[in-house]
């Protein structure tokens, strides 16, 4: 079945600074990739995803980018704020039909004011 | 809005209870799962759902069951707690690829 390793555990940044977090997976047949923000004491929500047809994808602050070769694909927060302080998640699933989705462990972002 | 709703938000129950869990969507998703969500372990998957009866296991399914008797309702049933089974449960339903999340279980077995 699916692997998916996520980098690093825990982060801290300054406000103002970006954030880079990244994720592996092992089956080459996954072609979905969503990231998701959990804020403290609330449910995951989808924040941004890219599929396997796309390199890269941006929308405002943050970005996704995907190599299919080395079948890795990361996470790029800008000019971070505090509110991007949360626990994220990297995923991995095979689109069509029903997905079973494989969750990375999760990285808690600190942004330092 | 989608909304998946989960029972209960606590739960304190004793070893060797049987546990109900229970969650509600109501925007006719196909898919459902259920996770458990443990510090430095991320979501891991349980049982997931494709269609109204019919389950599927996940990661972790030892020690767990699931019901699916209506698209909208899927069922964990825990047959009878542990102390390793103390953890936050997490179900979600999805269309297409998005997962759509409840508030979350806390159980605690003592």
């Amino acid at each position: 079945g699916e692997n998916v390793e996520q980098h690093p555990s825990t982060l801290s940044v300054q406000e103002g600074d970006s954030a880079v977090i990244k994720c592996t997976y092992s089956d080459s047949a996954s072609n979905y990739f969503p990231w998701y923000k959990q804020e403290l004491g609330k449910r995951p929500q989808l924040i941004i995803d890219i599929r396997s047809n796309v390199g890269e994808k941006k929308d405002q602050r943050i970005a996704v980018t995907l190599n299919k070769t080395a079948k890795h694909f990361s996470l790029h927060i800008t000019e971070t704020q505090p509110e991007d302080s949360a626990v994220y998640f990297c995923a991995a699933s095979r689109d069509g039909g029903y997905q079973k989705v494989t969750f990375g462990t999760g990285t808690k972002l600190q942004v330092i004011p | 809005d989608v909304k998946v709703t989960q029972s209960s938000r606590y739960l304190v129950k004793r070893t060797g209870e049987k546990v109900f869990l229970e969650c509600v969507q109501d925007m006719d998703h196909e898919n459902m799962f259920w996770y458990r969500q443990d510090p430095g372990l991320g979501l891991r998957l349980i049982y997931f759902s494709y269609d109204v009866k019919m389950k599927e296991k996940g990661d972790i399914p030892e020690g767990y069951s699931v019901s699916r008797e209506k698209k909208e309702r899927f069922s964990l049933i825990l047959e009878s707690a542990s102390t390793n089974q103390t953890s936050m449960y997490l179900c979600a339903s999805s269309v297409n690829t998005e997962a759509f999340f409840g508030q979350g279980t806390r159980l605690t077995v003592v």
